[in-house]
């Protein structure tokens, strides 16, 4: 089974600041997500990827196959961006069926 | 867009009550997943079903079980509601493909918060 750790639990940081959220997985995986969840429940994804890197707007993701590690940045940061943030893996598997494998979230506040 | 909707936001039962949550999806999705989250856990799969009447154990089955009567339709029965079993669920659908990755995407509901006194 996969082990997937982020770090850090809590950040704290002001607006403007440049955010690094990282993740890592223990076994080799299919895909890797990002996904943020505001107070009140309801997850999007925001990323998803099995190499190099994406970027979306503020948010950019990358990852590292051989050294099983991934990072969200986010670059000028707002108070909007204040949620928990959420890495999973997808495992090898042949049509998408397997369930995620989740980190426990980082749970970001920025400051105005 | 795709939308995964469930019944409920808010649900208060009372220990050894059955319960039901219920979970729809509009987009043809094969596949549908039941997680809990928990504060210092993350989320963690209960079960989860790739076609109709096919249902598969995830990591934390103990005490539920699932339904899927219909492609669009995934439910989540507590048998004998218990108070470790208060906690938010959430259900998720994703397709099956042949190609690329975009099959590993999964599509949230807002979840349901359930409290077991």
């Amino acid at each position: 089974k996969n082990e997937v750790e982020q770090s850090p639990q809590n950040l704290t940081a002001q607006e403007g600041e440049f955010i690094t959220i990282n993740c890592s997985y223990s076994v080799g995986i299919s895909a890797l997500h990002w996904l943020q969840q505001h107070p009140g429940g309801g997850i999007v994804s925001l990323f998803m990827l099995s190499s190099g890197k994406k970027k979306h707007g503020r948010l950019i993701a990358t990852i590292n196959i051989q050294e099983k590690h991934s990072s969200l940045h986010i670059t000028a940061s707002h108070p909007r961006d204040s949620a928990v943030y959420i890495c999973a893996v997808s495992p090898y598997s042949g049509g998408g069926a397997d369930g995620l494998t989740f980190g426990k979230g980082t749970h970001l506040i920025i400051q105005p | 867009d795709v939308k995964v909707t469930q019944s409920s936001r808010y649900l208060v039962k009372r220990t050894g009550e059955k319960v039901f949550l219920e979970c729809v999806q509009d987009m043809d999705h094969e596949n549908m997943f039941w997680y809990r989250q928990d504060p210092g856990l993350g989320l963690r799969l209960i079960y989860f079903s790739y076609d109709v009447k096919m249902k598969e154990k995830g990591d934390i089955p103990e005490g539920y079980s699932v339904s899927r009567e219909k492609k669009e339709r995934f439910s989540l029965i507590l048998e004998s509601a218990s108070t470790n079993q208060t906690s938010m669920y959430l259900c998720a659908s994703s397709r099956t493909g042949t190609g690329g990755l975009a099959k590993n995407i999964q599509y949230f509901g807002a979840g349901t918060r359930l409290s077991v006194l």
